[in-house]
């Protein structure tokens, strides 16, 4: 089974700072997705960005981007120019073979404060 | 926003009590999840469906069960709840063949064992 981990249980950046999520996972397969998911106190679960496995260029959306190094099995997430609004709870997340059901397995989270 | 409606939001019962949680969702997709969210833990998958009346078990499936009689809805229900059981529960839906096959999920509920 796929394990995804996440070391940092909490992570503090100042306001317009860049700050670097880590997530690390542990599977056999060679085609999959990964996810990084943002809860915000709300309790939302809102899609940040996404990876494809195969490909090697790194997934940016807006001010959030990834590191994927898909031999040392590695899928961090850069928040560039942080805001308030930045400071939620993040999760990585593993997408195996579709024909599985695509279920996503979850680290166990990150939560990010965002300082003035 | 995906149209997924959880239902209860918010409920608080005592131990060895039957507790249902619906999951309605109005997007015609064939996949549909439960999942808890536990501080520590983060979102772990109890039960999942791939069409009307096709589950298959999670990883912590152990006092849950769930069922699909119609595309638009899943159930989850704890037939004699217990206290461990007290958590937020997450519904999600995914299409079938999506090239990423990502999830869109519900608001949570927050269901409390006394």
């Amino acid at each position: 089974a796929q394990t995804v981990t996440q070391s940092q249980p909490e992570m503090s950046v100042q306001e317009a700072e860049t700050v670097t999520l880590s997530c690390t996972y542990d599977t056999s397969e060679s085609d999959y997705y990964l996810f990084w998911y943002k809860q915000p106190p709300s309790r939302q679960m809102i899609l940040v960005i996404r990876q494809e496995a195969y490909k090697q260029q790194n997934a940016t959306e807006n001010r959030f981007s990834v590191n994927f190094q898909k031999a040392a099995k590695s899928f961090s997430l850069k928040i560039s120019d942080s805001q308030l609004g930045d400071a939620a709870m993040y999760f990585c997340a593993y997408r195996s073979d579709p024909r599985g059901g695509n279920k996503l397995t979850f680290g166990t989270g990150t939560q990010l404060k965002v300082e003035l | 926003d995906a149209g997924i409606t959880q239902s209860p939001r918010h409920k608080v019962t005592e131990t060895g009590t039957p507790v249902t949680l619906r999951c309605h969702q109005t997007e015609n997709h064939r996949y549909m999840y439960w999942y808890r969210q536990d501080p520590g833990h983060g979102l772990r998958l109890i039960h999942y469906s791939y069409g009307v009346k096709d589950t298959d078990k999670g990883e912590v499936s152990d006092g849950y069960s769930v069922s699909r009689s119609k595309t638009e809805d899943f159930l989850l229900t704890l037939e004699s709840a217990t206290s461990s059981q007290t958590s937020v529960y997450f519904c999600a839906i995914s299409e079938a063949a999506g090239v990423f096959g990502e999830l869109f999920f519900g608001e949570g509920s927050r269901l409390t064992v006394l």
